[in-house]
């Protein structure tokens, strides 16, 4: 079935520093692929999406590249804040049954945490 | 646009009762999804409701159900509480629940089994 698979952490970075967080995954199809960003206490917020290969998504500084090619969807930010504290997840949509539909499928979460 | 409100957030219950958690979309969408987060298993997809009618189920037990009305408003229904059911449970909304379309989660409800 499909799955996505990132890397747990914890990571713990200094501010300004470059962030990456890896993902990849396993789907039939074309799925599309979201980072979505969990601040403590709080639901999950999109933080950026890209529906197609080659697809730029990027908000916020956070950047992400769908490359079919490796199966990735790797998140990264040029320099971090305290402030980006919080658990990331890579996610993808699966389809549903009968196919006209959509469900998430999320990777287990990468806790990052920016010290001063 | 006000975005997608859940209640109640915090809720303490013990094994054997049941409880009802309600979610409210963005106004416009018309598909809603229900997810349960915990520490060992992650974010777990439970079902799907579009329209009324549930399109899309995950994994779980018969003790879980949900319901949809027609102002596409949802509940969701689990009977039968066991320890284990202690969760976040977040609900999300989204257009039409296509490929492309973006889930719009709510801030969770937080059920306490004792």
């Amino acid at each position: 079935g499909d799955s996505v698979t990132q890397m747990e952490g914890p990571v713990t970075l200094s501010e300004e520093a470059f962030l990456t967080i890896n993902c990849t995954y396993t789907a039939t199809g074309y799925p599309s692929l979201f980072w979505y960003v969990q601040y403590p206490g709080e639901g999950l917020q999109l933080l950026l999406k890209a529906t197609k290969a080659d697809d730029k998504g990027s908000n916020k500084g956070f950047e992400a590249t769908y490359r079919k090619e490796t199966t990735s969807f790797h998140l990264e930010k040029g320099s971090v804040q305290v402030s980006d504290s919080a658990v990331y997840f890579c996610a993808l949509s699966t389809p549903g049954r009968g196919g006209s539909n959509y469900k998430l499928t999320f990777g287990k979460g990468t806790l990052l945490t920016v010290n001063p | 646009k006000a975005g997608v409100t859940q209640t109640p957030r915090y809720l303490i219950k013990t094994r054997g009762q049941q409880v009802t958690l309600s979610c409210s979309p963005i106004s416009g969408h018309r598909s809603v999804s229900w997810y349960q987060q915990t520490p060992g298993q992650g974010l777990q997809f439970l079902f799907e409701y579009f329209s009324e009618t549930q399109r899309n189920k995950g994994n779980f037990p018969g003790r879980f159900s949900g319901r949809q009305f027609s102002n596409s408003r949802s509940e969701m229904n689990v009977s039968t509480l066991e320890l284990g059911d202690s969760a976040l449970y977040l609900c999300a909304s989204s257009l039409a629940g296509g490929p492309r379309d973006t889930q719009y989660f709510g801030p969770g409800t937080r059920l306490t089994v004792l």
